[in-house]
């Protein structure tokens, strides 16, 4: 059975790195994308970017290009997630989520598998 | 980037009530949207794919229709464990978009 297991919950001071990891079970990691989708408080989610673990591609959603960056270790099956220059603005509880279509990029996004959310505080 | 705009952002209904979510699409997106269900503190749990294909192994209480712009999500006869929020979500474009949220409580 397919399973996501995210890192624990994180406080941040302003202008620190996140790093978030999202280790995969019941499947191979580099047969389907990975993307990261962020929920703060009383909010809708938000889709923050993809990455196919087989090759490595990435996109990211435009507001956190230059600060995000998506990476994947095959050797333990798991995703990582980092940002950078925090603010308080990026408190939230951020999701790992497995597309269903094999490395479809963005083409066909449905997900079908979550990790249970890593839940993330920036202040000072 | 396509704004997904759901409505009612909440409803309190009764056991076995029909309860209707919409949601908009600010373009055409076809049929490429997802309905998922979020209960307190759990990662949100895919229930509609592609408008109105019902996941394996849930309920068929729960339905989907719509295409283009405009879409709804249906609870037939509400139980008390739907008590959750639902959110819409689009792919036809990047980035990906998720509507605000419907929360559905119990009256």
């Amino acid at each position: 059975q397919v399973q996501l297991v995210q890192s624990g919950a994180e406080v941040k001071k302003p202008g620190a790195s996140l790093r978030v990891s999202c280790k995969a079970s019941g499947y191979t990691i580099t047969s389907h994308d990975i993307h990261w989708v962020r929920q703060a408080t009383g909010h809708g989610p938000e889709w923050m970017g993809w990455m196919n673990p087989n090759s490595g591609d990435t996109g990211y959603a435009q507001k956190f290009r230059g600060r995000l960056t998506m990476t994947g270790n095959i050797s333990t099956n798991t995703a990582h997630m980092e940002l950078d220059s925090l603010t308080s603005d990026d408190t939230a509880v951020y999701y790992c989520a497995r597309s269903r279509v094999p490395l479809g990029g963005v083409l066909i996004v449905v997900f079908d598998n979550w990790g249970q959310g890593t839940r993330v505080t920036v202040s000072s | 980037d396509i704004q997904m705009t759901q409505s009612p952002s909440s409803l309190s209904a009764s056991v076995g009530d029909r309860v209707t979510i919409t949601c908009q699409a600010s373009h055409d997106i076809g049929n490429y949207l997802n309905w998922y269900q979020q209960k307190p503190g759990k990662a949100p749990t895919l229930l509609i794919s592609d408008a109105s294909n019902l996941e394996t192994g849930a309920p068929s209480r729960f339905s989907g229709s719509g295409s283009g712009t405009d879409f709804n999500f249906t609870i037939s006869r509400l139980q008390s464990e739907d008590i959750a929020t639902y959110f819409c979500q689009q792919y036809d474009d990047v980035p990906l978009t998720f509507g605000g949220g419907t929360k559905v409580e119990m009256k």
